[in-house]
């Protein structure tokens, strides 16, 4: 069975400030792994996803995540984050040979303020 | 492409009384998902449909719950009958085609709200 730990709820962060989330999962067998944002009275939108290769992923609005195997993390960042960042994000893994189910993390609020 | 839609987008009802949300997903795409999302539990799968038919229910949380796909283009949930504690923001989302490395386009959900 798969779990996935977002260890911060809610991150405050000051706009042009750099953040990053934490994500942790666990798995007995290889995974796909996600970044999912919801922003307020909205569905998820996919934000970046690793399935293999690089281990370094980024979005086109400046996100990246790194993949560590040892560690069996997928950390989130960005280095400069804007007003419009305000979402909860979601870490997310699915078995590399499952029918495409997610487990989902907890989520994490990022509340930007100027 | 108009996304996903669900309706209603917010719905209060009495407990006891039936619920039915619609789902109707992206054109094209063959997997359909059911997800809860609350506070204390935060997102539940609820149930998976594979060109439409149900293929993981394991996450339905009782008989009260029953989903249907009658075709490619429209799924429903329902509750009866429907109990506070179903209240909850519910979503669907579908993807193209069914495997673990593709996106799941997430519809803007429905707020339930069970008095």
């Amino acid at each position: 069975a798969q779990s996935v730990t977002q260890l911060d709820s809610q991150v405050p962060v000051f706009e042009e400030a750099p953040v990053e989330l934490r994500c942790n999962y666990s798995s007995s067998v290889s995974v796909y792994l996600f970044w999912y944002v919801q922003y307020p009275n909205q569905g998820l939108q996919l934000l970046l996803k690793y399935l293999s290769g690089s281990t370094l992923v980024k979005s086109i609005n400046g996100f990246e995540a790194e993949f560590n195997k040892s560690q069996t993390s997928f950390h989130l960042r960005k280095p400069s984050v804007h007003i419009s960042d305000t979402a909860e994000y979601f870490c997310a893994v699915s078995d590399i040979d499952s029918w495409g189910k997610l487990q989902f993390g907890a989520g994490t609020q990022v509340v930007v303020t100027p | 492409d108009a996304g996903v839609i669900q309706s209603p987008r917010h719905e209060v009802t009495e407990m006891g009384q039936e619920v039915t949300l619609r789902c109707k997903p992206i054109s094209g795409h063959n997997s359909l998902f059911w997800y809860r999302q609350t506070m204390m539990r935060g997102l539940e799968l609820l149930i998976y449909f594979n060109n439409n038919v149900p293929i993981d229910d394991s996450g339905m949380p009782e008989d009260r719950f029953s989903a249907k796909m009658p075709n490619a283009s429209f799924s429903t949930l329902k509750i009866q009958p429907s109990e506070p504690r179903d209240s909850a923001v519910y979503f669907c989302a579908s993807s193209f085609p069914s495997g673990g490395q593709n996106e799941q386009y997430f519809g803007p959900g429905t707020r339930l709200t069970v008095t």
